[in-house]
């Protein structure tokens, strides 16, 4: 049971690049969120889902694209990297829609030059 | 608008002593609030949580104490240690689901 993965753990990209961060729970959660943090600052939601199918936006969406084609996976999607999305992202999953008991992955530390 | 907000951006204790975390809500419809700790380099993770027909829970080393009078909670910490130094964040979930938001976060320091 890993519980939450998200790959890579480090990236940098060039503006303009586009990339997919990766995210995958094993088990069976339906809620899942994508956040980022920037330094000195909390956790801003980006998208989540409330399951397979159903994607909704969070507080700072412009920029990101995510889908929810299976219940493990959430993959969220830079189409055109800019380096005000320097940050580390965070994905979660729960139990519960409400987000309640997330469980959180590791981080993935991204760069854009 | 809506939202859960922190009174300090930093709290600094001495070992051995009690914490307190407040948590402000605005939101007086809120019925359930949580609280993750963040670890420097890792992801939040969830210490405890509480419904508002409840005033206080319990759990180990930890207490939220709930205020729906003046919109208040917080989370004492008893005997801090330092593996307590982290950033605390607070929560209340939506009822209807989706928007998991957090306010921005206490750093609680933790000197030897």
């Amino acid at each position: 049971n890993a519980g939450v993965t998200q790959t890579p753990k480090f990236q940098v990209l060039k503006t303009g690049q586009s990339m997919t961060l990766q995210c995958a729970q094993d088990m069976n959660h339906e809620y899942m969120s994508w956040y980022r943090q920037d330094p000195g600052m909390g956790l801003r939601l980006i998208h989540y889902s409330v399951g397979a199918g159903i994607t909704d936006q969070g507080e700072v969406p412009n920029g990101y694209n995510v889908s929810r084609s299976t219940t493990e996976d959430f993959p969220l999607r830079l189409l055109s990297a800019a380096p005000s999305q320097t940050s580390v992202y965070f994905c979660a999953s729960s139990p519960t829609i409400r987000g309640t008991e997330a469980f959180f992955g590791q981080g993935t530390r991204l760069t854009v030059v | 608008g809506e939202s859960v907000g922190l009174h300090l951006p930093t709290l600094s204790v001495q070992e051995g002593d009690n914490s307190i975390i407040n948590c402000a809500y605005s939101n007086s419809a809120s019925d359930y609030f949580i609280w993750y700790k963040q670890e420097s380099g890792k992801g939040p993770q969830f210490i405890i949580d509480i419904r508002s027909n409840m005033d206080k829970r319990q759990g180990q080393r930890v207490t939220v104490l709930l205020n729906k009078t003046v919109k208040h909670l917080s989370l004492q910490i008893a005997a801090t240690q330092p593996g307590d130094s982290a950033v605390y964040f607070c929560a209340d979930p939506p009822n209807q689901g989706g928007k998991l938001i957090f306010g921005q976060g206490t750093e609680l320091s933790v000197k030897p």
